[in-house]
C-alpha cells in the first residue's frame, strides 16, 4: 500500500501527558499537512510543510503542539501536557510540490485524552 | 475557524434514488474538492474541480464549480448501499505562500441509503 500512514491509529492517554503521532507520506509527494477533526465537525487545519520547511501553523495549534518534519519525509505531532480538549482525529495528508495539489489523506490517530 | 456551509446536513434515501448537495462560501476560492469519509477512517477523494463552470464526473458522481466560485454541487446517480458515508466539500485558494495550500472543510452531508 503506497498510500499515506499514520501511527498509532488509536491512543488513549491521561491528562497532562505527551503524546507524539507519525505520519508517513506518499513517497513523492513534497508537501504534508495535519488537520484535526472532532465530532460532527469537517476536518481543521494545523501546519504544513514543504519538504522540512513548516510554512504555516493554524491559530489551533497552540503552543503545546509541536511539529516536524526533520528530513523531509515522514513528520510528527506532539502534543504536551494534554488537555481533555486535545481529544480529536489527527489527520494527515499529502501532496505533490507541483500539479494539481490534490491532498490524501491518511487513515488518522484516534487521541482520546481522560 | 472558518467552516463553509454544507447542506444538507443529513440525507435518508432508498436505493437506486439519486442525491444532490452543495457547499457554499463567503469567499471565492479557485479549488474545490468532494471527499467521502467512513467511520474512523480518513477522508477519500472524490472530485477535484479547478476551473469557475467546470463540471467534472466519477462514475455516478457528478460534481460542478459554481461559476461565482463560492459554491459547489456534488451529485451521485442510482444511489447504493456502499454510498452511506459523510460526505465533505473542501475549497483551496491555490497560489503563492503557505497559506494558500490549506483546504477548508464543510460541516459534512450525513447520507444514508436504504436498501
Amino acid at each position: 500500500d503506497t498510500g499515506v500512514s499514520q501511527n498509532p491509529r488509536h491512543k488513549i492517554t491521561k491528562r497532562g501527558q505527551n503524546v507524539t503521532f507519525r505520519c508517513d507520506p506518499i513517497s513523492e509527494h513534497n508537501r504534508l499537512y495535519w488537520y484535526r477533526q472532532t465530532l460532527g465537525q469537517g476536518p481543521e487545519f494545523l501546519t504544513y510543510f514543504q519538504n522540512e520547511a513548516q510554512l504555516e501553523k493554524s491559530r489551533l495549534l497552540s503552543d503545546r503542539f509541536s511539529a516536524e518534519r526533520p528530513k523531509g519525509s515522514f513528520s510528527t505531532l506532539e502534543i504536551q501536557r494534554t488537555e481533555q480538549g486535545d481529544s480529536a482525529m489527527y489527520l494527515c495528508a499529502s501532496s505533490e510540490f507541483a500539479g494539481s495539489n490534490e491532498q490524501f489523506f491518511g487513515p488518522g490517530t484516534r487521541l482520546t485524552v481522560l | 475557524g472558518q467552516q463553509l456551509n454544507q447542506s444538507p446536513q443529513s440525507m435518508f434515501i432508498q436505493e437506486g434514488e439519486d442525491v444532490s448537495m452543495n457547499c457554499t462560501s463567503s469567499s471565492i476560492f479557485n479549488t474545490w474538492l468532494w471527499y467521502k469519509q467512513d467511520p474512523g477512517e480518513g477522508p477519500v477523494l472524490l472530485i477535484a474541480l479547478y476551473k469557475a463552470g467546470e463540471l467534472t464526473s466519477n462514475g455516478r458522481l457528478t460534481a460542478q464549480f459554481g461559476i461565482t466560485r463560492k459554491d459547489s454541487f456534488l451529485n451521485i446517480s442510482a444511489s447504493i448501499p456502499s454510498d452511506v458515508g459523510i460526505y465533505f466539500c473542501a475549497g483551496q485558494l491555490r497560489g503563492s505562500g503557505g497559506s494558500n495550500y490549506k483546504l477548508t472543510f464543510g460541516k459534512g452531508t450525513l447520507l444514508t441509503v436504504n436498501p
